[in-house]
């Protein structure tokens, strides 16, 4: 069955940054499309950016452009979210999320991952 | 960047009764490229409709879609037990690709 199976919590340092990774299994990773959202406590989900896996195109919402990084590893199937400079304000639960291109939409962002907390505090 | 406002707030309904929740969009969302989630308390959102009609694999078909350039509606033609959730929308017609605010379906 497809999996996505995300690191665990992290807590971060005031200017540090964290990587978060994203294990997925059971679908054409290759021919997929993986979006980052994150969620603070009791707010609303907020876009990050994706990755076009197959040619490593990205696109990153503009707020995160300076910060983020999203990229992918084809042979272990796994897709990662790095964010530097962090700051309290990027407490939060972060998900990653998979559209199998193959089977549907691009865009229809059907299986997802647990989340990881990141904590940011000093 | 396109603002989404979804409304109500909260929508207090019974088992059984039907359930509108509106997405209204700030701009147009070019190819009806929106997209619908259901979310528990501490669980990832689930999709129920991409591309504003489309359901998604495993969707009941109580759940629809409807609309197109700004406004957009979900619809859960009898709401059952398991429905009482948060429903948020995204565009990805346009970077960023917003989501709203959230309609939260209570137990009335």
């Amino acid at each position: 069955q497809v999996q996505l199976v995300q690191s665990g919590p992290e807590v971060k340092k005031p200017g540090t940054s964290v990587k978060v990774s994203c294990k997925t299994s059971g679908f054409s990773f290759s021919r997929s499309t993986v979006q980052w959202v994150r969620q603070a406590r009791g707010q609303r989900l907020e876009w990050i950016g994706w990755i076009v896996v197959g040619s490593g195109n990205t696109n990153y919402a503009q707020k995160f452009q300076e910060r983020v990084t999203i990229t992918r590893d084809m042979s272990t199937s796994t897709a990662y979210m790095e964010l530097s400079s962090l700051r309290s304000e990027d407490t939060a639960v972060y998900y990653c999320a998979a559209a199998d291109c193959s089977t549907t939409s691009c865009y229809a962002f059907d299986y997802w991952g647990q989340g990881t907390l990141v904590t940011v505090s000093s | 960047e396109i603002v989404l406002t979804q409304s109500p707030g909260t929508l207090s309904l019974s088992p059984g009764e039907r359930a509108t929740l509106s997405c209204r969009a700030s701009q147009s969302v070019s190819s009806s490229y929106l997209a619908w989630y259901q979310q528990k308390p501490s669980q990832a959102p689930r999709l129920l409709i991409y591309g504003a009609s489309s359901r998604a694999t495993g969707i009941p078909d109580r759940f629809s879609g409807s609309g197109s350039g700004t406004d957009f509606t979900l619809t859960i033609s009898r709401v059952e037990p398991e429905d009482f959730a948060v429903y948020y929308c995204q565009q990805y017609g346009s970077s960023p690709h917003t989501f709203g605010g959230g309609t939260k379906v209570e137990i009335k």
